[in-house]
Protein backbone atom coordinates (compact mmCIF):
# COMPACT_ATOMS: atom_id res chain seq x y z
CA UNK A 1 0.00 0.00 0.00
CA UNK A 2 1.24 3.57 -0.55
CA UNK A 3 2.16 5.89 2.35
CA UNK A 4 3.63 8.77 2.62
CA UNK A 5 5.94 10.47 5.53
CA UNK A 6 6.83 13.67 5.82
CA UNK A 7 10.17 13.61 8.47
CA UNK A 8 9.63 17.41 9.82
CA UNK A 9 6.55 18.26 11.79
CA UNK A 10 7.46 21.87 12.80
CA UNK A 11 9.33 24.15 10.68
CA UNK A 12 10.24 27.61 11.29
CA UNK A 13 11.53 30.30 9.11
CA UNK A 14 12.51 33.51 9.08
CA UNK A 15 10.36 35.63 6.02
CA UNK A 16 12.29 36.26 3.00
CA UNK A 17 14.32 32.76 3.39
CA UNK A 18 14.10 30.25 1.64
CA UNK A 19 11.70 27.01 2.14
CA UNK A 20 12.24 22.92 1.92
CA UNK A 21 9.41 20.74 3.14
CA UNK A 22 10.03 17.16 2.98
CA UNK A 23 7.98 14.40 1.51
CA UNK A 24 9.19 10.75 1.21
CA UNK A 25 6.69 8.10 -0.53
CA UNK A 26 6.49 4.58 -0.60
CA UNK A 27 4.56 2.68 -3.60
CA UNK A 28 5.83 0.61 -6.17
CA UNK A 29 4.98 2.13 -9.55
CA UNK A 30 4.82 5.44 -10.45
CA UNK A 31 2.70 7.41 -7.93
CA UNK A 32 0.95 10.44 -8.81
CA UNK A 33 2.01 13.34 -5.66
CA UNK A 34 0.26 16.45 -4.54
CA UNK A 35 1.12 18.78 -2.14
CA UNK A 36 -2.50 20.79 -0.01
CA UNK A 37 -2.15 23.28 1.84
CA UNK A 38 -4.15 23.92 5.15
CA UNK A 39 -4.53 28.04 6.70
CA UNK A 40 -5.93 27.51 10.50
CA UNK A 41 -9.14 26.44 10.64
CA UNK A 42 -9.86 26.35 6.84
CA UNK A 43 -10.16 23.38 4.38
CA UNK A 44 -7.20 21.90 2.30
CA UNK A 45 -5.83 23.74 -1.10
CA UNK A 46 -4.26 22.14 -3.60
CA UNK A 47 -1.02 23.73 -4.44
CA UNK A 48 0.53 21.75 -7.20
CA UNK A 49 0.18 18.06 -8.33
CA UNK A 50 2.69 15.76 -10.36
CA UNK A 51 1.25 12.89 -12.13
CA UNK A 52 4.45 12.73 -15.35
CA UNK A 53 6.70 14.67 -17.42
CA UNK A 54 9.19 17.33 -15.96
CA UNK A 55 10.32 16.81 -12.92
CA UNK A 56 10.23 19.90 -11.88
CA UNK A 57 6.57 21.30 -10.84
CA UNK A 58 5.18 24.57 -10.22
CA UNK A 59 2.18 25.64 -7.95
CA UNK A 60 0.51 28.60 -6.91
CA UNK A 61 1.99 30.62 -4.37
CA UNK A 62 5.35 30.79 -5.67
CA UNK A 63 6.09 27.28 -4.63
CA UNK A 64 7.50 24.43 -6.72
CA UNK A 65 8.44 20.54 -6.04
CA UNK A 66 10.27 18.04 -7.55
CA UNK A 67 9.85 14.61 -8.16
CA UNK A 68 13.43 12.62 -7.77
CA UNK A 69 12.41 9.08 -8.27
CA UNK A 70 15.46 7.44 -7.03
CA UNK A 71 15.10 9.01 -3.92
CA UNK A 72 11.19 8.78 -3.55
CA UNK A 73 10.66 12.13 -2.73
CA UNK A 74 8.82 15.15 -3.64
CA UNK A 75 10.12 18.08 -1.79
CA UNK A 76 8.36 21.44 -1.73
CA UNK A 77 10.39 24.58 -2.32
CA UNK A 78 9.80 28.53 -2.32
CA UNK A 79 12.51 30.66 -3.08
CA UNK A 80 11.68 33.40 -0.18
CA UNK A 81 8.78 32.63 2.21
CA UNK A 82 5.86 35.10 3.22
CA UNK A 83 4.19 35.33 6.43
CA UNK A 84 1.14 34.41 4.89
CA UNK A 85 2.60 31.02 4.06
CA UNK A 86 2.65 29.62 7.85
CA UNK A 87 0.22 26.87 7.47
CA UNK A 88 -0.14 23.20 7.89
CA UNK A 89 1.46 21.49 4.53
CA UNK A 90 0.31 17.98 3.71
CA UNK A 91 2.20 15.71 1.20
CA UNK A 92 0.03 13.01 -0.80
CA UNK A 93 -0.25 10.70 -2.83
CA UNK A 94 -2.54 8.45 -5.21
CA UNK A 95 -2.12 5.15 -7.24
CA UNK A 96 -3.60 6.36 -9.70
CA UNK A 97 -4.60 9.71 -11.91
CA UNK A 98 -8.39 8.85 -12.33
CA UNK A 99 -10.45 10.51 -10.07
CA UNK A 100 -11.71 7.81 -8.08
CA UNK A 101 -8.03 6.93 -6.48
CA UNK A 102 -8.33 8.17 -3.47
CA UNK A 103 -5.74 10.02 -2.38
CA UNK A 104 -3.35 9.51 0.90
CA UNK A 105 -1.76 12.29 3.09
CA UNK A 106 1.40 12.20 5.48
CA UNK A 107 0.99 13.67 8.52
CA UNK A 108 1.79 17.12 7.65
CA UNK A 109 4.29 19.63 8.73
CA UNK A 110 3.64 23.08 10.52
CA UNK A 111 5.18 25.89 8.86
CA UNK A 112 5.47 29.19 11.44
CA UNK A 113 7.12 32.45 9.92
CA UNK A 114 8.70 34.60 12.22
CA UNK A 115 9.45 38.33 10.89
CA UNK B 1 -14.92 29.49 -8.72
CA UNK B 2 -17.48 26.23 -7.70
CA UNK B 3 -16.61 25.15 -4.57
CA UNK B 4 -17.46 22.38 -2.18
CA UNK B 5 -19.65 23.61 0.26
CA UNK B 6 -19.91 21.96 3.69
CA UNK B 7 -22.88 22.39 6.82
CA UNK B 8 -22.68 22.52 9.41
CA UNK B 9 -19.26 24.12 10.03
CA UNK B 10 -20.00 22.81 13.48
CA UNK B 11 -21.58 20.43 15.48
CA UNK B 12 -21.36 19.30 19.20
CA UNK B 13 -23.61 16.51 19.71
CA UNK B 14 -23.35 14.37 23.08
CA UNK B 15 -22.26 10.35 22.69
CA UNK B 16 -24.80 8.06 21.41
CA UNK B 17 -26.53 10.44 19.23
CA UNK B 18 -26.64 9.92 15.30
CA UNK B 19 -24.69 13.18 13.26
CA UNK B 20 -25.44 13.96 9.81
CA UNK B 21 -22.80 15.83 7.80
CA UNK B 22 -23.38 17.67 4.76
CA UNK B 23 -21.54 18.45 1.29
CA UNK B 24 -22.79 19.99 -1.95
CA UNK B 25 -20.22 18.83 -4.64
CA UNK B 26 -19.02 20.50 -7.72
CA UNK B 27 -22.07 20.62 -9.68
CA UNK B 28 -20.68 18.54 -12.26
CA UNK B 29 -17.99 16.24 -10.19
CA UNK B 30 -19.11 12.42 -10.43
CA UNK B 31 -16.73 11.27 -7.33
CA UNK B 32 -17.01 12.20 -4.00
CA UNK B 33 -15.25 11.31 -0.52
CA UNK B 34 -14.80 12.24 3.30
CA UNK B 35 -12.03 12.49 4.76
CA UNK B 36 -11.14 12.80 8.29
CA UNK B 37 -8.57 14.78 10.71
CA UNK B 38 -8.68 14.50 14.59
CA UNK B 39 -7.33 17.74 15.94
CA UNK B 40 -3.34 17.70 15.39
CA UNK B 41 -3.27 14.74 13.32
CA UNK B 42 -3.52 13.76 9.93
CA UNK B 43 -6.16 13.52 7.47
CA UNK B 44 -7.41 10.32 7.29
CA UNK B 45 -9.39 8.65 4.34
CA UNK B 46 -12.91 7.64 4.74
CA UNK B 47 -14.77 6.66 2.13
CA UNK B 48 -14.78 7.44 -1.69
CA UNK B 49 -18.49 6.76 -3.93
CA UNK B 50 -18.90 7.47 -7.49
CA UNK B 51 -21.99 5.61 -9.26
CA UNK B 52 -24.13 5.57 -6.25
CA UNK B 53 -22.18 3.22 -4.65
CA UNK B 54 -19.06 3.04 -2.65
CA UNK B 55 -15.73 2.61 -4.22
CA UNK B 56 -13.69 2.13 -1.66
CA UNK B 57 -13.49 2.38 2.19
CA UNK B 58 -11.34 2.71 5.35
CA UNK B 59 -11.24 0.14 7.96
CA UNK B 60 -12.23 3.39 10.07
CA UNK B 61 -15.35 3.87 7.76
CA UNK B 62 -17.24 0.93 10.21
CA UNK B 63 -21.11 -0.28 10.66
CA UNK B 64 -21.65 3.06 12.23
CA UNK B 65 -20.58 4.94 9.25
CA UNK B 66 -22.95 5.40 5.74
CA UNK B 67 -22.92 7.77 3.11
CA UNK B 68 -25.75 8.81 0.78
CA UNK B 69 -26.52 11.03 -2.25
CA UNK B 70 -29.95 11.57 -1.53
CA UNK B 71 -31.00 13.94 -4.03
CA UNK B 72 -28.37 14.46 -7.10
CA UNK B 73 -26.87 17.22 -5.55
CA UNK B 74 -26.00 16.61 -1.42
CA UNK B 75 -23.38 13.79 -0.45
CA UNK B 76 -24.04 13.24 3.12
CA UNK B 77 -22.51 11.45 5.82
CA UNK B 78 -24.28 9.70 8.58
CA UNK B 79 -22.57 8.71 11.73
CA UNK B 80 -25.28 6.09 13.43
CA UNK B 81 -24.29 6.36 17.21
CA UNK B 82 -21.07 8.94 17.88
CA UNK B 83 -18.42 8.23 20.41
CA UNK B 84 -16.19 10.15 21.70
CA UNK B 85 -12.90 9.30 19.36
CA UNK B 86 -15.36 10.66 16.28
CA UNK B 87 -14.69 14.22 17.45
CA UNK B 88 -12.73 15.66 14.30
CA UNK B 89 -13.08 17.62 11.41
CA UNK B 90 -15.09 16.03 8.40
CA UNK B 91 -13.95 16.84 4.91
CA UNK B 92 -15.76 16.57 2.20
CA UNK B 93 -13.87 16.41 -1.40
CA UNK B 94 -14.95 15.90 -4.59
CA UNK B 95 -13.34 15.33 -8.17
CA UNK B 96 -14.57 15.37 -12.02
CA UNK B 97 -13.84 12.69 -14.50
CA UNK B 98 -10.36 12.80 -16.72
CA UNK B 99 -7.08 12.78 -15.31
CA UNK B 100 -7.08 15.79 -13.56
CA UNK B 101 -6.72 13.81 -9.94
CA UNK B 102 -7.57 16.58 -8.01
CA UNK B 103 -9.68 16.69 -4.91
CA UNK B 104 -11.90 19.49 -4.11
CA UNK B 105 -12.36 19.87 -0.74
CA UNK B 106 -14.47 21.44 1.16
CA UNK B 107 -14.09 23.91 4.34
CA UNK B 108 -14.57 21.17 7.01
CA UNK B 109 -17.39 20.37 9.34
CA UNK B 110 -16.13 20.16 13.12
CA UNK B 111 -17.78 17.28 15.24
CA UNK B 112 -17.68 17.56 18.96
CA UNK B 113 -19.04 14.82 20.87
CA UNK B 114 -19.32 15.20 24.28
Amino acid sequence: AQSVTQPDIHITVSEGASLELRCNYSYGATPYLFWYVQSPGQGLQLLLKYFSGDTLVQGIKGFEAEFKRSQSSFNLRKPSVHWSDAAEYFCAVAKGKTSYDKVIFGPGTSLSVIP
Amino acid sequence: EPEVTQTPSHQVTQMGQEVILRCVPISNHLYFYWYRQILGQKVEFLVSFYNNEISEKSEIFDDQFSVERPDGSNFTLKIRSTKLEDSAMYFCASSGLGDTGELFFGEGSRLTVL
